[in-house]
């Protein structure tokens, strides 16, 4: 099964808007991750956070972690429609260097 | 820079062919992995390799076998392929200790019909 869950599956706002997404995964972690898929493309890397990090700023992009809850969220501030991707989160087991992703959140910003 | 590249882009294969996916990478890390990427289902990582000649197994290497010969290249082969492969393939590659981040490939859409 896969080592995170993200929530919820799909998101549509307005441009402008706030988008927060959510991550919920089972085991310790190093560090866990934030990525962009565009339609049929690759992943980009976002963002990451470690885990003695309680939040992280980058731009729009704002990531929370609570290691005690195992979770994360990942808030995007005034949205634009250029935003509208896949977001997944990823984790590492334990400094495995296996990193496993989540489900994904569908994201659609509406101009 | 090419960055992390995918050969084949798309395949098509009948049940019980076999085919190589290639992915190579121009940044020397030392981490490559493989996933495949289903429709609600996210990104599985099949098999991973943390160095040259290393491999391990991922959430879902049945099915699958991989080689690490040279640093730059991580090959992902199906030896009898099934129709529950087809998927789309992406590769990615990692500097691994101190800047964990992954640099994705573009993918590889494969059939199997």
């Amino acid at each position: 099964s896969q080592q995170g869950e993200e929530d919820p599956q799909a998101l549509s706002i307005q441009e402008g808007e706030n988008a927060t997404m959510n991550c919920s995964y089972k085991t310790s972690i190093n560090n866990l991750q934030w990525y962009r898929q565009n339609s049929g493309r690759g992943l980009v890397h976002l963002i990451l956070i470690r885990s003695n990090e309680r939040e992280k700023h980058s731009g729009r992009l704002r990531v929370t972690l609570d290691t005690s809850k195992k979770s994360s969220s990942l808030l995007i501030t005034a949205s634009r429609a250029a935003d509208t991707a896949s977001y997944f989160c990823a984790t590492d087991a334990s400094g495995t260097y296996k990193y496993i992703f989540g489900t994904g959140t569908r994201l659609k910003v509406l101009a | 820079n090419a960055g992390v590249t995918q050969t084949p882009k798309f395949r098509v294969l009948k049940t019980g062919q076999s085919m190589t996916l290639l992915c190579a990478q121009d940044m020397n890390h030392e981490y490559m992995y493989w996933y495949r990427q289903d429709p609600g289902m996210g990104l599985r990582l099949i098999h991973y390799s943390v160095g040259e000649g290393t491999t391990a197994k991922g959430e879902v290497p049945d099915g699958y076998n991989v080689s690490r010969l040279k640093k730059q290249n991580f090959l992902l082969g199906l030896e009898s392929a099934a129709p529950s492969q087809t998927s789309v393939y992406f590769c990615a590659s990692g500097e691994g200790q101190g800047d964990e981040k992954l640099f994705f490939g573009s993918g590889t859409q494969l059939s199997v019909l």
